[in-house]
């Protein structure tokens, strides 16, 4: 079935460090999400990346999808950055609904 | 601050009851989708309207019914709950028609538990 596959599950950084989150997805998608959810449980865009690469601030996020697969970049970690990563996508020729990963949980400690 | 809001933020109810969560969508956004968070099923989505009409359907309980008004707000009735029910439920909002990938954007969500 439709699969969206998030790695790492976990990650512990010491601020400053840099990280690389994935997302695999087992099919052609038309759109590609990424979200921070906050220790609040707000969902905040990081970034609309169907394809390509972009770069917002220490966030950047590139997705191949002629490969299936997406990556967002963390650099100079902050311990705001901590919280869970989601990666969500909308399959093509399917309903415009998200599909969302399982999430990668980053804690940044001081 | 997405532009999308939701009410009320947190909400504690009991078994067998009803309750109606209110979302209003980005101003210009013409769809509303609404998505489950729940600790076992991770984020699902629920169901999507476009400017009034219901237009996809996710994993949603018979339970559980949506609609979208004329000035595009939108409300997820939920009846008959169960422990189970206990989630934090999102709305987001994305502009143009149902067909296409836009981007979509999250209210705050609002926290249900029942008890």
């Amino acid at each position: 079935g439709i699969q969206v596959e998030q790695s790492p599950p976990d990650l512990i950084l010491q601020e400053g460090a840099n990280s690389t989150l994935r997302c695999n997805f087992s099919d052609s998608v038309n759109n590609l999400q990424w979200f921070h959810q906050n220790p609040w449980g707000q969902l905040i865009n990081l970034f609309y990346i169907p394809s390509g690469t972009k770069q917002n601030g220490r966030l950047s996020a590139t997705t191949v999808a002629t490969e299936r697969y997406s990556l967002l970049y963390i650099s100079s970690s902050q311990t705001t950055d901590s919280g869970v990563y989601f990666c969500a996508v909308r399959f093509s020729g399917g309903y415009n609904k998200l599909i969302f990963g399982a999430g990668t949980r980053l804690a940044v400690h001081p | 601050d997405s532009g999308v809001t939701q009410t009320p933020k947190h909400l504690i109810t009991a078994t067998g009851q009803r309750v109606t969560l209110r979302c209003s969508p980005r101003s210009g956004d013409l769809s509303v989708y609404w998505y489950q968070q729940s600790l076992d099923q991770g984020l699902q989505f629920l169901i999507q309207y476009y400017n009034g009409e219901e237009r996809a359907k996710g994993n949603i309980l018979e339970r559980f019914s949506a609609q979208q008004f004329p000035d595009l707000h939108s409300e997820l009735n939920l009846s008959s709950l169960e422990l189970g029910d206990s989630a934090l439920y999102f709305c987001a909002s994305s502009v143009g028609t149902s067909g296409e990938p836009y981007e979509q954007y999250f209210g705050p969500g609002t926290r249900l538990t029942v008890t």
